[in-house]
């Protein structure tokens, strides 16, 4: 298994700043993602992070709105730019353990804007 | 169609009986199938992990796979009030690292 810690855990922000989310994994692990989960609805991904290379994005969601750093195999950021109503959410971090085909998840960052 | 269909719920039992959770997935490619329970303003955790067909039992919780019918179960027997939480199911292939999530069913397990 993998233990994952989100800061913040939650936060209200106003229009058009911009929320940094850190994630760190107690091991090391090569697959890192990004989700967003709003409310009754299921998980989206939103980018897929390996150390060392840019991340991948899933269609509808863009590098300029969700940059993600990857400086190393036990840490991620994501930041939400530019943020408006429509970003309130949560956002879970999740990794697939080494030499497993399991994913687990962190405890999310629960974003309001206003 | 979703590819993967969950009835959202919710679903309110008893203490003590036994809970049926469903989902039917489209994709035949589909090998490896996940079931997460989430609790509310927390991360989902994964409860169960199977492989292809078949049934998999962890105490209270038993998965089964149905790949004819491309159909999943998560069985919770003498369910208890701590139960309560919302329950994923996600499947994925052997060439994806990406699950594929129902949209969750909300449990309530009343005393």
């Amino acid at each position: 298994s993998a233990v994952i810690s989100q800061k913040p855990s939650r936060d209200i922000c106003q229009r058009g700043t911009s929320l940094t989310i850190q994630c760190q994994v107690d091991s090391q692990v090569t697959m890192m993602f990004w989700y967003r989960q709003q409310p009754g609805q299921s998980l989206t991904l939103i980018a897929t992070a390996n150390q060392g290379s840019e991340a991948t994005y899933e269609s509808g969601f863009v590098i300029d709105k969700f940059p993600i750093s990857r400086p190393n195999l036990t840490f991620s950021t994501l930041t939400v730019s530019n943020m408006s109503p429509e970003d309130s959410s949560i956002y879970l971090c999740s990794v697939e353990a080494s030499g497993s085909y399991e994913q687990y998840f962190g405890p999310g960052t629960r974003l309001t804007v206003t | 169609q979703k590819e993967v269909e969950q009835d959202p719920g919710p679903l309110s039992v008893p203490e003590g009986a036994i809970v049926s959770l469903n989902c039917t997935y489209s994709n035949s490619a589909f090998q490896y199938f996940m079931w997460y329970r989430q609790y509310s303003r927390k991360g989902p955790e994964l409860l169960m992990y199977t492989y292809s067909s078949g049934n998999k039992e962890d105490g209270r919780f038993t998965a089964q796979v149905d790949k004819s019918s491309k159909y999943i179960s998560l069985f919770i027997r003498d369910s208890q009030p701590s139960d309560s939480a919302t329950y994923l199911c996600a499947t994925k292939s052997g060439g994806s690292y990406i699950p594929t999530f129902g949209r969750g069913t909300s449990l309530i397990v009343h005393p």
